[in-house]
């Protein structure tokens, strides 16, 4: 398979902080990023997505910033809540396909 | 709008059997991915139907195959089954290319 699966690493925040999600993505001819949340049990739920002529895009408390000359995503999101509290995973996207190579995934773990 | 189902949502074969997996994309949506996820190796691209044709395949042996019906529904066949194919397999939906894929639940197949 292609992407790659090892510990999962965990960010650990306090209720009300912004926290910052990174991901290196491996490809340069990737042109379309996504951001993904997993809760325990469910499917993942699409969160946030940034083209490559973009280098930033904001939703509901969330931004995307991408770093094509590092090869580089990073989810901020605002004001962190505990329902905030699942496992993270960024995708890219290259080709006219819908196919997703996955990062390994970060757990965002919210203390009250 | 109903979301993705995948049925069955859990399953337990034994080794050498084959599993028959079925998706239901959201309506007027002509794209299914599937994916396999697991611990070790994280969430790994199957293969993508657009328009009942193939048109891309992850890195899996042939024992992984799929097909995708004229209503859009999609299922996924492994057969000659092995203790490492335990995992859970995830289908996606989409209205098209760079267009947000809506996850569905996922089947948990364990294989004895």
């Amino acid at each position: 398979g292609e992407s790659v699966g090892l510990h999962l690493p965990t960010l650990s925040v306090q209720e009300g902080d912004n926290s910052i999600i990174n991901c290196a993505y491996s490809n340069s001819a990737s042109d379309y990023f996504i951001w993904y949340k997993q809760e325990s049990g469910k499917g993942p739920q699409f969160i946030i997505d940034i083209r490559s002529n973009m280098d930033k895009r904001q939703g509901q408390r969330v931004t995307v910033l991408l770093n094509k000359t590092v090869k580089h995503l990073s989810l901020q999101i605002a004001a962190t809540q505990p329902g905030d509290s699942a496992v993270y995973f960024c995708a890219e996207n290259r080709g006219a396909t819908n196919k997703l190579i996955f990062g390994t995934g970060t757990l965002l773990a919210v203390q009250p | 709008k109903a979301g993705v189902t995948q049925t069955p949502r859990y399953l337990i074969k034994t080794r050498g059997q084959q599993v028959t997996l079925s998706c239901s994309p959201i309506s007027g949506h002509r794209s299914v991915s599937w994916y396999q996820q697991t611990p070790g190796q994280g969430l790994q691209f199957l293969f993508e139907y657009f328009s009942e044709t193939q048109r891309n395949k992850g890195n899996f042996p042939g024992r992984f195959s799929g097909r995708q019906f004229s209503n859009s529904r999609s299922e996924m066949n492994v057969s000659t089954l092995e203790l490492g194919d335990s995992a859970l397999y995830l289908c996606a939906s989409s209205s098209g290319t760079y267009n947000e894929q809506f996850f569905g639940p996922g089947t948990r197949l364990t294989v004895l």
